[in-house]
């Protein structure tokens, strides 16, 4: 059973850099053809999809956060993190790691939808 | 960036009912879309992916369909523990986005 698991600070002061990490246990990080992503969901809002990495160490980020992120893959620790600098309270939220499994179709398997998520870690940024 | 809108923002129904949350994009994603399903307090479950094909363990009674801009998530015989928020999302273009969610409440 593939389970994903959030640890980092649950409070990050103003202007700092939040660091979060995700282990995973039943699978690795470099088996299969997974993305592995980060997502979060503020207070009262909807889900964003913050950006993945790939075993390769490929990355996609979502521009609206692209300038202040990173993700990295740590193979030997069947890990993956997230790097977000300059926070704002507007980066008070619940962070998730997930999985994200190849969707085939027309003979490509270019599509890619979440399968398994961690239990979400809250990070608040005081204002 | 593509985005996805949720109706009705909430419902409440009786045990047993038939309930249809729809998704719409606001462009035509063909069938990449997927439906969690969200407790208070819990991570999302990911309940189905390509509009209408289940997560293995996803019980029979969430059926979804669609394709193209209008996308359906049906629960055959709403249950008690079938509470929560659902959200549908889009995985045909990035970045990947979501739903505003659906709360659903048994009465």
């Amino acid at each position: 059973q593939v389970q994903l698991q959030e640890s980092g600070p649950g409070l990050v002061k103003p202007s700092e850099t939040l660091s979060l990490t995700c282990t995973l246990s039943g699978a690795s990080v470099t088996s299969g053809s997974y993305y592995w992503s980060w997502i979060r969901q503020a207070p009262g809002k909807e889900l964003e999809w913050i950006g993945y990495i790939h075993k390769s160490g490929s990355t996609n980020y979502n521009p609206s956060l692209k300038s202040r992120v990173t993700i990295l893959i740590e193979t030997s620790m069947n890990q993956f993190s997230l790097k977000v600098t300059s926070v704002t309270a507007a980066d008070t939220a619940i962070y998730y790691c997930t999985r994200s499994r190849p969707y085939c179709s027309d003979g490509s398997c270019d599509w890619y939808f979440f399968d398994y998520w961690g239990q979400g870690t809250l990070v608040t940024v005081p204002s | 960036d593509i985005q996805m809108t949720q109706s009705p923002s909430s419902l409440s129904a009786s045990v047993g009912d038939r309930v249809t949350i729809t998704c719409r994009a606001s462009q035509g994603i063909r069938n990449y879309v997927a439906w969690f399903q969200q407790k208070p307090g819990k991570p999302p479950q990911s309940l189905m992916y390509a509009a209408s094909s289940l997560l293995s363990g996803v019980p029979s009674k969430f059926s979804g369909k669609g394709s193209g801009t209008d996308f359906t998530l049906t629960i055959s015989s709403l249950q008690p523990e079938d509470f929560g928020t659902y959200y549908c999302q889009q995985y045909h273009s990035f970045p990947w986005t979501f739903g505003p969610g659906t709360k659903v409440e048994i009465e």
